[in-house]
């Protein structure tokens, strides 16, 4: 069965960095894209970007194209998000999800189960 | 970019049906898929609808996703309610640059 499986919670200071990884089981990674998602407390959800397990190609939103990286690891089905520069702002659960377009974002399928991410001084 | 825009509340008694809205700013409603995502309270979200009105796996067939272009807003209608179906719902739909939209989310109270 499809399973994406998150990495542990994690607090940061104000201006470090923090890396998520989604690994993903039960499907052909390269068939498929990985999309991430954010959610502040008490807050909707924000859609971050999406990847290609395919290619590695990525889109972002534009409020973190500078801050945000995906990386696509084919040889583990791992993905990845690396946010840099974190502020109070960017406390909030993070998303992976599996999407159902490998060369555009289709939309998601499967859901992990969340990270919360803590900026805390 | 374009704005969906979902009304913030629904409510509805358990056995009615409820229809919740998304709108779409600008660009036609029909021009890009929508989904339609469901989040139960301190849950991660789950999938509904994809492509407009094709239910992902499991999904019952009490939900179903349509497209009104007059209005130019997709909807996702709920029968028979359950008192299990009160959560967060959320339409997501993309641009032609292929960067994804979420609506700001509609909280459904099952009376």
């Amino acid at each position: 069965q499809v399973q994406l499986v998150q990495s542990g919670p994690e607090v940061r200071e104000p201006g470090a960095s923090v890396r998520v990884s989604c690994k993903a089981s039960g499907y052909s990674f390269s068939n498929y894209g990985i999309t991430w998602v954010r959610q502040a407390p008490g807050q909707g959800l924000e859609w971050m970007g999406w990847i290609s397990g395919y290619n590695g190609n990525a889109n972002y939103q534009q409020k973190f194209h500078d801050r945000v990286t995906f990386t696509a690891d084919t040889s583990t089905d791992t993905a990845y998000m690396e946010v840099r520069s974190l502020s109070f702002d960017d406390t909030a659960v993070y998303y992976c999800g599996r999407d159902r377009g490998p060369l555009t974002p289709e939309g998601i399928d499967y859901w992990a189960q969340g990270t919360l991410v803590t900026v805390s001084s | 970019n374009f704005m969906l825009t979902q009304p913030p509340s629904v409510s509805e008694s358990p056995g009615k049906t409820v229809i919740i809205s998304c709108t779409r700013s600008s660009g036609g409603i029909a021009h890009t898929f929508v989904q339609w995502y469901q989040q139960r309270p301190g849950r991660s979200p789950t999938t509904l609808i994809y492509e407009d009105s094709q239910r992902a796996s499991g999904v019952p067939d009490r939900f179903s996703g349509s497209l009104d272009i007059s209005s130019n807003s997709a909807s996702l209608t709920i029968s028979g309610l359950e008192a299990e179906d009160e959560a967060d719902y959320y339409c997501q739909s993309y641009d032609s640059d292929n960067l994804v939209v979420f609506g700001g989310g509609t909280k459904l109270t099952v009376l």
